[in-house]
């Protein structure tokens, strides 16, 4: 299996444009997490889906920010209009269950908001 | 309030020498306890893991101690190379929820 797999790794935008970031989770897993990490809060959990149904999106900053999962295999995030405060790096990751051994991280999406 | 703390945001070691990273929390209904490690431009890889129904586990160089009463637990790495140079997060979960992540430490292991 190739692992969690996110793209575009890097982003550079300018403010108010619109940016979105892609997943497909690891074939199997049925649930998927987007995490967003900055020096100031570490790893924060963003939003998850569990079986491709969003269940908790209270860690999305603002309306700016939306995620879907149309299937099993996609996932995006996006953010609409963009911010420089939005800088950060993201992750997606993905799980069987959510339990177990946790999770399998993506490489991450660096983004950078000018 | 950070549910999860890892007070040194930074930790040098010489080679060969004992690594410990800290970690604490503040509920105790959490069980379940990882180590991640991260290292640049990559996402965070499983670590090692440890169930409230215990206090020690080992794997090779790396154990992790919980002290459930102390809502404490702590990886140990020993001994210590460069190659474990790289950010440590923690994450606890309570059954059925959600892991929540520490802020990190960053381990430079010096030759």
């Amino acid at each position: 299996d190739a692992g969690v797999i996110q793209s575009p790794r890097h982003e550079v935008t300018e403010m108010g444009q619109e940016v979105t970031l892609r997943c497909k989770p690891i074939s199997g897993h049925n649930s998927l997490f987007w995490y967003r990490q900055t020096m100031m809060r570490g790893l924060e959990l963003l939003i998850y889906f569990n079986n491709n149904v969003p269940i908790d999106d209270s860690g999305m900053p603002e309306d700016r920010f939306s995620a879907k999962m149309p299937n099993a295999s996609f996932s995006t995030l996006k953010i609409q209009p963009s911010e420089p405060r939005d800088s950060a790096v993201y992750f997606c990751a993905s799980s069987l269950n959510r339990v177990n051994y946790g999770y399998t991280f993506g490489s991450g999406t660096r983004l950078t908001v000018v | 309030d950070q549910q999860v703390k890892q007070n040194s945001p930074s930790l040098s070691v010489q080679e060969g020498r004992i690594s410990i990273l800290n970690c604490d929390y503040t509920n105790s209904m959490f069980d379940y306890f990882l180590w991640y490690k991260k290292y640049p431009a990559e996402g965070p890889t499983f670590l090692i893991s440890i169930s409230s129904i215990k206090d020690k586990n080992e794997d090779g160089r790396f154990t992790v101690f919980l002290n459930k009463s102390a809502k404490h637990l702590s990886l140990h790495i020993v001994p210590s190379q460069p190659g474990d140079s790289a950010v440590y997060f923690c994450a606890v979960s309570s059954y059925g929820q959600n892991f929540v992540f520490g802020p990190g430490t960053r381990l430079s292991v010096l030759p």
